[in-house]
């Protein structure tokens, strides 16, 4: 079955640091990888996929993420927070059927 | 292109009463998936649907049910409510021929009391 680790419930940085938030996976099969993130009382928002093809995957909101399939990981990162960025961030791999398995989520905290 | 929609987005209930949840896809989205989020389990898939047919179903009791209609609009209903029922639930539409990608609406909030 495939599953999801996200390391690290809350994440701080600084305006203008760099965003780094963690993801592992597990999966038998080739795995769709996805970042999505959630505002309060909102649903949630796709920032960037990984289906085939090149490694390093630019999404929205100046956020990219890189799938290291000898690592199992797929790290969400961007070069300078913004407040704006405060949110909750959910990895998710592509399950059995089309279906989305997703870790805990990690909450992103910008300090001014 | 008009959003996901879900209504209604916040509910109150009694244990006992059951619930009906309504979303709409995005226009031209086939696919129509469920799915639970609380802050201890997470966000969990309830179901999905496509072409009016039930494709996969995640682990959860027969009190959660759901259909969708030839418009691809869905609806999920939960019987018996019991207090744990209580979550934020979040519809998702897909395209078909484009796995897994999926595009959620803003939730209906679900309390039972």
């Amino acid at each position: 079955a495939q599953s999801v680790t996200q390391l690290g419930s809350h994440v701080s940085v600084s305006e203008g640091a760099l965003v780094l938030l963690r993801c592992n996976y597990s999966s038998s099969v080739p795995p769709y990888l996805f970042w999505y993130v959630q505002y309060p009382n909102q649903g949630l928002q796709l920032l960037l996929k990984y289906t085939t093809g090149a490694t390093l995957v630019k999404g929205i909101n100046g956020f990219e993420a890189e799938f290291k399939k000898s690592e199992t990981s797929f790290h969400l990162t961007k070069p300078s927070a913004h407040m704006s960025d405060a949110a909750e961030y959910f990895c998710a791999v592509s399950g059995d059927g089309n279906k989305l398995v997703f870790g805990a989520g990690t909450i992103l905290r910008v300090k001014s | 292109k008009a959003g996901v929609t879900q209504t209604p987005r916040y509910l109150i209930k009694t244990r006992g009463q059951q619930v009906t949840l309504s979303c709409s896809p995005i226009s031209g989205h086939r696919s129509v998936s469920w799915y639970q989020q609380t802050p201890g389990q997470g966000l969990q898939f309830l179901f999905e649907y496509f072409s009016e047919t039930q494709r996969n179903k995640g682990n959860f009791p027969g009190r959660f049910s759901g259909r969708q209609f030839s418009n691809s609009r869905s609806e999920m209903n939960v019987s018996t409510l019991e207090l744990g029922d209580s979550a934020l639930y979040l519809c998702a539409s897909g395209r078909a021929g484009v796995s897994y990608e999926q595009y959620f609406g803003p939730g209906t909030r679900l309390t039972v009391t």
